[in-house]
């Protein structure tokens, strides 16, 4: 039963470039949420999503924005990258709100640098 | 809004002795609670969650933790320390009500916990 998947591991980039980040499922899963994690800090909650709509939204400009597909699977999306955007990107899944599944799982995470 | 605030930064321990990794909540309503434990450049992996009844609850590796309502806390303890224990502690809190928050975590800062030898 594979995990939380996501690609790539690594990603530099440049201010002002554009990155996006994908993220596949645990088996079974249907819902997937996005954190941000800086250097020394806690994971802080992007968006999340259900249905291919976006369900939650954290407190994070609209340069960020994301996709589900019908199979589960999520993109992350930055525009107009700054240096403050360098971090680790979770994503974890879990069943929907309400089915009595509480706990998410999450992936390795992708490690982004902007220079 | 929830919130959940982790007092140390670190916590050192000898192998063999009990840990204990503090943690306080704040929600609008009831809580659900979770801890999590990330080893480097690694994410986040799922130790034990509190949902409803028995205060105590266990998890995995030997972990367990202690819901107090009256202090909102959920302190993460082990009873015997191992070195391979050393990592970073997360504590999380979603709000129980569905409309309010989904299933959003709310992450504490971390603990640093170092095991020696």
């Amino acid at each position: 039963d594979a995990g939380v998947t996501q690609s790539p591991t690594h990603l530099i980039k440049t201010r002002g470039q554009q990155v996006t980040l994908r993220c596949s499922p645990k088996s079974g899963h249907d819902t997937v949420s996005w954190y941000q994690q800086a250097l020394g800090q806690g994971p802080q909650f992007i968006f999340q999503y259900y249905e291919e709509e976006e369900r939650q939204r954290g407190n994070f400009p609209d340069r960020f924005s994301g996709h589900q597909f019908p199979n589960y699977s999520s993109e992350l999306n930055v525009n107009a990258l700054l240096l403050g955007d360098s971090a680790l990107y979770l994503c974890a899944s879990s069943l929907a709100a309400g089915t009595g599944s509480y706990e998410q799982y999450f992936g390795p995470g992708t490690r982004l640098t902007v220079t | 809004a929830q919130s959940v605030a982790q007092p140390e930064d670190q916590v050192n321990v000898a192998e063999g002795n009990p840990l204990t990794v503090k943690c306080t909540y704040s929600v609008s309503g009831n809580p659900y609670l979770f801890w999590y434990v990330q080893y480097p450049n690694r994410g986040l992996q799922f130790l034990l969650k509190y949902i409803t009844g028995d205060n105590l609850v266990k998890g995995s590796y030997g972990f367990e933790a202690e819901f107090n309502k009256s202090q909102t806390s959920f302190h993460l303890k082990k009873p015997s320390a191992l070195v391979s224990d050393s990592a970073l502690y997360f504590c999380a809190v979603r709000d129980k009500s569905i409309k309010a928050a989904g299933n959003k975590l709310t992450f504490g800062g971390g603990t640093r916990v170092l095991v020696k030898p």
